[in-house]
């Protein structure tokens, strides 16, 4: 089975930095995806990481230690637009196309 | 074109009828899935197609019944449903091959309410 964890909530201010962890136990891992989901929305892509390191995108980074079942998204010069839940999804391993989504972080971005 | 396109948008029908939810795109995409959300959760995988056929099913009530005509269409048949089945369907695609061959792109969704 798999197991996905991120916190629940998080603020933070206009202009600044956030970090959201996302921690996960796989018996097989074929990656790690970031999507951002705005209330009443669909998921948007925004980054993904199959190797370990950091992915840069634009205001957007995403980092993964697979010996650590660990990721994070790093979000910078955090803009009104940006309060959203963040959701990270796990490919299994021998499963083709099958996406675990983890519980979502609700970030709420205050002026 | 670069968009998954679900029909209807809304849609309220009551435990003993028969609706269908459906979603196409014209990405070339030669895999499609359904999930299911809840208010304040995430998507749940419900069905997965790959190259039009299918490759997951986890654990569906068979009240739900995924169709694929083709590489472009994906339908979800609706029949005898109960209320905690009112959600949002969320329907996804991805390449299926090549780089980014996982990344999914979603649709709008579906927002079902079963009285």
């Amino acid at each position: 089975g798999q197991n996905i964890d991120q916190p629940t909530e998080m603020t933070a201010t206009e202009g600044a930095i956030v970090q959201i962890n996302c921690t996960y136990q796989t018996s097989g891992f074929n990656g790690l995806f970031w999507y951002q989901q705005h209330a009443g929305e669909a998921p948007t892509f925004l980054s993904y990481n199959v190797l370990d390191g950091l992915e840069e995108k634009g205001r957007f980074s995403s980092f993964l230690s697979r010996s650590k079942g660990y990721s994070y998204l790093l979000l910078k010069e955090l803009q009104m637009k940006d309060s959203a839940s963040y959701l990270c999804a796990v490919i299994h391993r021998g499963y083709g196309q099958n996406f675990v989504f983890g519980p979502g972080t609700r970030l709420s971005v205050l002026p | 074109d670069t968009e998954v396109t679900q029909t209807p948008k809304h849609l309220v029908m009551g435990m003993t009828n028969k609706k269908s939810l459906k979603c196409e795109q014209h990405m070339g995409h030669r895999a499609m899935y359904w999930y299911k959300q809840k208010a304040k959760k995430p998507p749940e995988l419900m069905f997965v197609y790959s190259y039009e056929k299918l490759s997951i099913n986890e654990s569906v009530p068979s009240r739900f019944s995924p169709e694929c005509p083709n590489s472009s269409l994906l339908n979800l048949h609706l029949h005898a449903l109960q209320p905690e089945d009112s959600a949002l369907y969320l329907c996804a695609s991805s390449p299926g091959q090549g780089n980014g061959a996982n990344v999914l792109t979603f649709g709008a969704g579906s927002r079902l309410t079963v009285l």
